[in-house]
């Protein structure tokens, strides 16, 4: 069993488009989190969710719309989007301060 | 601000030897480090961590040393073999305000083994 699986592992859309990517993780965790790796492989922290409450918005376009339905589900939906939010995003979930854990992506390719 | 650093981008070693990372942070409120491993095309894999009362800590193969008073923090890995290949990331979270959960990650460092 995957601990944190998101979907899809690879996006290709056109400019403009709205598009969601979702997250799951079976761990029992917390708190869950979505991170964007840019093309110089650099990690930032976008949002964060513990007990379905958002307490990280690290100052993302509004664009960039989470939800979480309950506490083992994150998905992330992105609207009118931009060549500039091409990026590998991660989801991950942790148990407060420990038990850290990341999916295997998702690659978005705007064009 | 908070950052987490790296000092090389990329490092190669032969394999068989031993390789070091190093890491620079600039949080003093830094409590927990945390060293992931990234292999291509996959997510970020935990490798070891460190508390801040802990000044050393060792697994297999890896041992991570932090010195806080320059704020550093290097990961060793003895021996290394091909399968090590991976870009390497230290991270951190903190106490107080900046005590929500969330992971300051270095740029990464690419380790080459060569055979």
């Amino acid at each position: 069993d995957t601990a944190v699986s998101q979907t899809p592992k690879y996006l290709v859309t056109q400019m403009g488009n709205d598009k969601s990517i979702k997250c799951e993780q079976n761990l029992g965790h917390d708190t869950m989190y979505w991170y964007k790796q840019d093309s110089k492989k650099f990690l930032k922290i976008m949002f964060s969710y513990n007990n379905k409450e958002l307490i990280i918005n690290e100052t993302v376009p509004n664009r960039f719309s989470p939800k979480s339905p309950d506490k083992a589900h994150l998905n992330l939906h992105i609207n009118s989007l931009e060549l500039g939010d091409s990026a590998v995003y991660f989801c991950a979930s942790s148990h407060g301060n420990t038990g850290y854990t990341f999916g295997s992506g998702t690659r978005l390719t705007v064009v | 601000g908070e950052s987490v650093g790296l000092h090389l981008p990329t490092l190669s070693v032969q394999e068989g030897d031993n390789s070091i990372i190093n890491c620079a942070y600039s949080n003093s409120a830094s409590d927990y480090f945390i060293w992931y491993k990234q292999e291509s095309g996959k997510g970020p894999q935990f490798i070891i961590d460190i508390r801040s009362n802990m000044d050393k800590r060792q697994g297999q193969r890896v041992t991570v040393l932090l010195n806080k008073t320059v704020k550093h923090l290097s990961l060793q890995i003895a021996a290394t073999q091909p399968g090590d290949s991976a870009v390497y990331f230290c991270a951190e979270t903190g106490r107080g305000s900046s005590n929500t959960g969330k992971l300051i990650f270095g740029q990464g460092t690419t380790l080459q083994v060569k055979p």
